[in-house]
């Protein structure tokens, strides 16, 4: 079955960096367009970052454009999350979501366990 | 971007009440829009898609209607697994941007 596992996250310092991984599992990794989404507690899902199944394009929330570089490594299913330049309201839970299309239509069929990224000095 | 809006934003019920959750787009998104469910602790999942389509493995007890801009998700006969907080995501344009949630509450 289809399996993300996040990790990387942790307490860092406003300005620092930290990288996200998504380790993926199931199925043909290379097929699909990958996306970072986060919660910050308490609070609704907010996208951030898109790559396709080649790495050939990426988007990124206004939020993060210029200091969050997604990436990916099809030769070992992992997705990756750059985090430069932390700001308090990076806090959140960050999620690895799969994108497939059933019907022509954009889903997020599959979520990855979440990782807690704290900014706090 | 588009924004998302949802009402109500929580709502108590009892098991075996019809629910119904009210999902706003802020332009047209066709048929584009996604329904998720979130439980305390865990990642969403996806319930609906294409306004209407249920996705493989929920219960039949769940629906979606709607297209423009105005949507709804309906739970028939409220369960106790389904108490959560209810998402809708429009997917017409980049960013697919999330509603605010709904809480199922247990009345």
């Amino acid at each position: 079955q289809v399996k993300l596992v996040e990790s990387g996250g942790g307490v860092v310092q406003p300005g620092r960096s930290l990288r996200l991984s998504c380790a993926a599992s199931g199925f043909t990794f290379s097929d699909n367009g990958m996306h970072w989404l986060r919660q910050a507690p308490g609070k609704g899902l907010e996208w951030v970052a898109v790559i396709w199944y080649d790495g050939g394009e990426r988007n990124y929330a206004d939020s993060v454009n210029g200091r969050f570089t997604i990436s990916r490594d099809n030769s070992l299913n992992t997705l990756y999350l750059q985090m430069n330049d932390l700001r308090a309201d990076d806090t959140a839970i960050y999620y690895c979501a799969r994108e497939t299309y059933p019907s022509g239509f954009s889903v997020f069929d599959s979520w990855g366990q979440g990782t807690l990224v704290t900014v706090s000095s | 971007d588009i924004q998302m809006t949802q009402s109500p934003s929580s709502l108590s019920a009892s098991v075996g009440d019809r629910v119904a959750i009210t999902c706003r787009a802020s332009q047209t998104i066709v048929g584009y829009l996604n329904w998720y469910q979130q439980k305390p602790g865990e990642a969403p999942h996806l319930l609906i898609y294409g306004a209407s389509s249920l996705q493989s493995g929920v219960p039949s007890r769940f629906s979606g209607r709607g297209s423009g801009t105005d949507f709804t998700l309906t739970i028939s006969s409220l369960q106790p697994e389904d108490f959560a907080t209810y998402f809708c995501q429009q997917t017409f344009s980049r960013p697919h941007t999330f509603g605010p949630g709904t809480k199922v509450e247990i009345q």
